[in-house]
């Protein structure tokens, strides 16, 4: 009953190094997310998918790559961290959002600093 | 821009009093409103989603409400715990392709003991 899966929880990296943020979710759902969290601010979307093999740009998209080669899993990756990165990432899935009460559900975060 | 903002932006509240949170919007084409409790360290969990034909809606000691007319939102917490602590975010979904979800600032709300 995992439910969405983030690894790694904690990561301090250095300026210019590149990582991949892995999200994982085992409720077969279509619909996955990638967040940033930075204090004072509302969740902020990166990128999202609408399904296996399907990527798309969210609001904030600039310095980051995603991958959706399985359903259950969808990859952040930063080729070349800059301290503005710097923040707290989430990952959420969620069905067809046709459905009006359609639920969305988070990982319990990334906690990234680049120094 | 859609745009979702909360008041206020922080409050303290004693153990067993009532508190109410609120969000405004200006999400177009509206489709959803979620209420949200993230407590430090941990991901979102959602209290209660209304549509646009919904005006109340509670989940044990919270009670959420909306106005589409006016894009108002609030949350009710009622006889506050000590384990309410936590931010209570205002997300707003709009009817367009991905669901994208529009989120506020969240409030942050302190019960002291």
């Amino acid at each position: 009953n995992a439910g969405v899966t983030q690894t790694p929880k904690f990561r301090v990296l250095k300026t210019g190094q590149s990582m991949t943020l892995l999200c994982a979710q085992d409720m077969n759902h279509e619909y996955m997310y990638w967040y940033r969290q930075d204090p004072g601010m509302g969740l902020r979307l990166i990128h999202y998918s609408v399904g296996e093999g399907t990527t798309a740009k969210g609001e904030v998209p600039d310095g980051y790559n995603v991958s959706r080669l399985k359903k259950q899993n969808f990859l952040l990756g930063l080729e070349s961290a800059a301290p503005s990165q710097t923040s707290v990432y989430f990952c959420a899935s969620s069905s067809i959002p046709a459905l009006t009460h359609t639920e969305a559900f988070f990982g319990q975060g990334t906690r990234l600093t680049v120094v | 821009k859609n745009q979702v903002e909360q008041s206020p932006q922080s409050l303290i509240i004693l153990e067993g009093k009532n508190c109410t949170l609120q969000c405004n919007y200006t999400v177009s084409p509206f489709s959803n409103l979620r209420w949200y409790k993230q407590d430090t360290g941990r991901g979102p969990v959602s209290l209660t989603i209304m549509t646009f034909s919904e005006n109340t809606k509670s989940n044990g000691r919270y009670t959420a409400t909306l106005d589409a007319d006016t894009k108002q939102s609030s949350l009710h917490i009622t006889a506050s715990q000590l384990s309410d602590s936590a931010s209570y975010i205002c997300v707003v979904s709009a009817k367009a392709a991905g669901n994208k979800l529009t989120f506020g600032g969240g409030t942050r709300v302190l019960v002291k003991p």
